[in-house]
């Protein structure tokens, strides 16, 4: 497609459940990034990875948050036994240089 | 550590009318780029603008304009002719390290625009 989609785009969870947030970024574009945003905040970087390599993953709060890119394209943001802290909008973002451009986000609700 | 202020938390304009939103960062580093998202109440993150720290001239981009005072380390966004769809809200995001390929984002608090008739 031409801009970065995500999926799912709600996920509503029982709180210890497993969930698994995917990203397509644009065609071509070598880096991609996870950011988290709260409800009336800007976005907070999470991790990014430039092709299948993760780069920094100095945002990831704990180790219950884990991401792959095992191909350099598609990536999936993984959060075990989520808590309802976790509840907010999961943005991806792909580049292929100075911009960002994000995708519509996944809102996960955990219960 | 970087840091990005947004002062205000809100702002009003009329229709047609041009408005600055207030931009601070506050970094050690030689090299960056700032930057100017759009989310709308859709919720998506539209760019706007990029300006780079070594850039001699001002960016633009249509009706909208980086005002970038380096020495007092601002990077204001002025939008010239405001429209209704323009409502949204707007957020100053800093980019520390060299060159393209990959560096996160540190965003503001976002400031809220409402353009009235």
């Amino acid at each position: 497609g031409a801009g970065v989609s995500q999926s799912p785009r709600y996920k509503v969870t029982k709180r210890g459940q497993d969930v698994a947030l995917r990203c397509d970024p644009i065609s071509g574009h070598v880096s991609l990034y996870w950011y988290r945003q709260a409800l009336g905040q800007g976005p907070e970087f999470l991790t990014y990875f430039n092709y299948e390599a993760q780069q920094d993953k100095s945002g990831l709060p704990n180790d219950r948050f884990s991401a792959e890119r095992p191909e350099g394209s598609i990536s999936t943001l993984t959060i075990q036994r989520t808590e309802q802290r976790d509840s907010a909008m999961y943005r991806c973002a792909s580049s292929g240089g100075e911009t960002q451009y994000f995708g519509p986000g996944t809102r996960l609700l955990v219960l | 550590a970087q840091k990005i202020t947004q002062t205000q938390p809100g702002m009003f304009v009329q229709e047609k009318e041009a408005v600055t939103l207030d931009c601070t960062y506050d970094t050690s580093d030689p090299s960056y780029g700032l930057f100017w998202y759009k989310q709308p109440s859709s919720g998506e993150m539209i760019f706007l603008i990029y300006q780079g720290s070594y850039d001699q001239q001002n960016a633009t981009e249509g009706r909208y304009s980086l005002n970038f005072q380096k020495a007092r380390k601002s990077a204001n966004l002025v939008i010239s002719a405001s429209q209704l769809g323009d409502s949204a809200m707007y957020f100053c995001a800093m980019r520390d390290a060299p060159g393209g390929g990959g560096n996160k984002l540190t965003f503001g608090t976002g400031t809220q625009l409402k353009v009235e008739l």
